[in-house]
C-alpha cells in the first residue's frame, strides 16, 4: 500500500530561513504528488502539485517542490521564509488507479517562524 | 456555494451515542472524500466517492463507520456508537474529477469531541 513519510513534525526557523522539508512516498509506480498547506484557522488548501513534465514544481507564495523519483521523494523548499508561513504542511501522493485513485496524505508538518 | 461546507463545525456527544457529520461540496464536484484528522496522525483516508461509482470504503476504521452521498451531492458520514478513540476533526473534501491530479478543495472540518 502506498505511504507518505514527512520527516520532520515540527519545524521552527526565523524569518529569512531557507526552509526544506522532507516528503517520501513508497509506492514505486506512476505517481502524482502534492503539498497542501493549513494556515492557522484555516481550510487545507493546495500549495504546489506534480503529475509530469519538469520535476522542479513552483506554487503559490514562493514555494517549490523537486520530484525525485530514484529517490521517491518531493521535498518542500522556500529560500527565505516569512513570519505568515508559519502553518502546517502536508505532502500527499495519488497513484491513480493502481492505487484506486485514494490521496494519502503525510502527518504533517508544523512550522514556526520567528519574525 | 462557494466552498465546501460542513456541519456541524463541532460536535460534542457522549460515549456510545451515534453522529452524523454533514459534507456540501462544491457544485459540480464528482469526486467527494472524507478524511479524520488526528493531532500527530495526519489525514487519515475514510472514504471516496466518486460519481455513480461504488465508493471506496477502504479506509473505514471499523463497522460502526458509513457514509452515503445522495443524489451524488451531500454526504453524510455517521458514526455508531462513538468511542473517545473517536475524538477528531473530520474534514471533507471534493474535487471537480475523479482523476489524480484533480485538486481537492476542502471543508472547515467537524471537530468531534466524545466524552
Amino acid at each position: 500500500a502506498q505511504s507518505v513519510s514527512q520527516h520532520n513534525h515540527h519545524v521552527i526557523l526565523s524569518e529569512a530561513a531557507s526552509l526544506e522539508l522532507g516528503c517520501n512516498y513508497s509506492y514505486g509506480g506512476t505517481v502524482n504528488l502534492f503539498w497542501y498547506v493549513q494556515y492557522p484557522g484555516q481550510h487545507l488548501q493546495l500549495l504546489l502539485k506534480y503529475f509530469s513534465g519538469d520535476p522542479l514544481v513552483k506554487g503559490i507564495k514562493g514555494f517549490e517542490a523537486e520530484f525525485i523519483k530514484s529517490k521517491f521523494s518531493f521535498n518542500l523548499r522556500k529560500p527565505s521564509v516569512q513570519w505568515s508561513d508559519t502553518a502546517e504542511y502536508f505532502c500527499a501522493v495519488n497513484a491513480g488507479r493502481t492505487g484506486g485513485f485514494k490521496t494519502i496524505f503525510g502527518a504533517g508538518t508544523r512550522l514556526f517562524v520567528k519574525a | 456555494g462557494a466552498g465546501v461546507s460542513q456541519s456541524p463545525s463541532n460536535k460534542v456527544t457522549e460515549k456510545g451515542k451515534d453522529v452524523e457529520l454533514r459534507c456540501d461540496p462544491i457544485s459540480g464536484h464528482t469526486a467527494l472524500y472524507w478524511y479524520r484528522q488526528s493531532l500527530g496522525q495526519g489525514l487519515e483516508f475514510l472514504i471516496y466517492f466518486q460519481g455513480n461509482s461504488a465508493p471506496d470504503k477502504s479506509g473505514l476504521p471499523s463497522d460502526r463507520f458509513s457514509a452515503e452521498r445522495t443524489g451524488g451531492s451531500v454526504s453524510t458520514l455517521t458514526i455508531q456508537r462513538t468511542q473517545q478513540e473517536d475524538s477528531a476533526v473530520y474534514l471533507c473534501a471534493s474535487s471537480s474529477r475523479g482523476g489524480t491530479n484533480n485538486e481537492q478543495f476542502f471543508g472547515p472540518g467537524t471537530r468531534l469531541t466524545v466524552l
